[in-house]
């Protein structure tokens, strides 16, 4: 079993929809990570939490450190919503190496 | 200034050639990690540094691989002999520091290709 899962894998919505992809995790973390991996390959860091909940623009994450369980929404989805997004966990301890889920695909169609 | 810059964005070699995959972290930054992602998949650790110490290679692989990082800026990731199973793109990231919830910042990648 993966120590990361993501689900879904793959995720195809409307123009407009609310989104949820959903993260958990078997270790024990100092901070969770969600990343966007574009079209053409480049990855970018969108949040990073470690508790409770950040908003920037339509993108909403928020963990829950005892269900040891996350979740990023993206609200009034647009076609330049799809991509791939990753979420990451750092250890906990002092290692800032990341342990990556597989990733959900996501197409917003206009 | 620059973000992550890695080179070359494309190799391809022949089996048992050996490869050398460089990346530029940003300016400043004290941590640099080396990933590597196959196609459809997350990316995976490999190996990072703190500064030119090498803190942690437990994903490397096997003894092919190796990584420097000689004066704690750029760092050179050698593949010795490659084999097609090497095939993968290899992603370089740098941060502020070793922490767990500092920011990392990708590079392009570079996509090998072994035939």
């Amino acid at each position: 079993k993966n120590e990361v899962e993501q689900s879904p894998q793959n995720l195809t919505a409307q123009e407009g929809e609310f989104i949820t992809i959903n993260c958990s995790y078997s270790v024990g973390i100092s901070a969770l990570h969600w990343l966007q991996q574009h079209p053409g390959g480049g990855i970018v860091s969108l949040f990073m939490l470690s508790s409770g909940k950040k908003k920037h623009g339509r993108l909403i994450a928020t963990i829950n450190i005892q269900e040891k369980h996350s979740s990023l929404h993206i609200t009034a989805s647009h076609p330049r919503d799809s991509a791939v997004y990753i979420c990451a966990v750092g250890r906990g301890g002092s290692q800032g190496n990341l342990i990556f889920g597989k990733g959900t695909k996501l197409s917003v169609k206009p | 200034g620059a973000g992550v810059s890695q080179s070359p964005r494309y190799k391809v070699t022949k089996r048992g050639q050996d490869v050398a995959l460089r990346c530029d972290p940003i300016s400043g930054h004290v941590s640099l990690y080396w990933y590597r992602q196959a196609l459809g998949q997350g990316p995976e650790f490999l190996t990072y540094f703190n500064y030119e110490a090498q803190q942690d290679k437990s994903g490397l692989p096997n003894d092919r691989f190796s990584a420097e990082r000689p004066e704690g800026s750029i760092s050179t990731l050698t593949i010795q002999r490659t084999e097609q199973r090497d095939s993968a793109m290899y992603r370089c990231a740098s941060s502020l520091s070793g922490q767990p919830y500092n920011e990392q910042f990708f590079g392009p990648g570079t996509r090998l290709t072994v035939l």
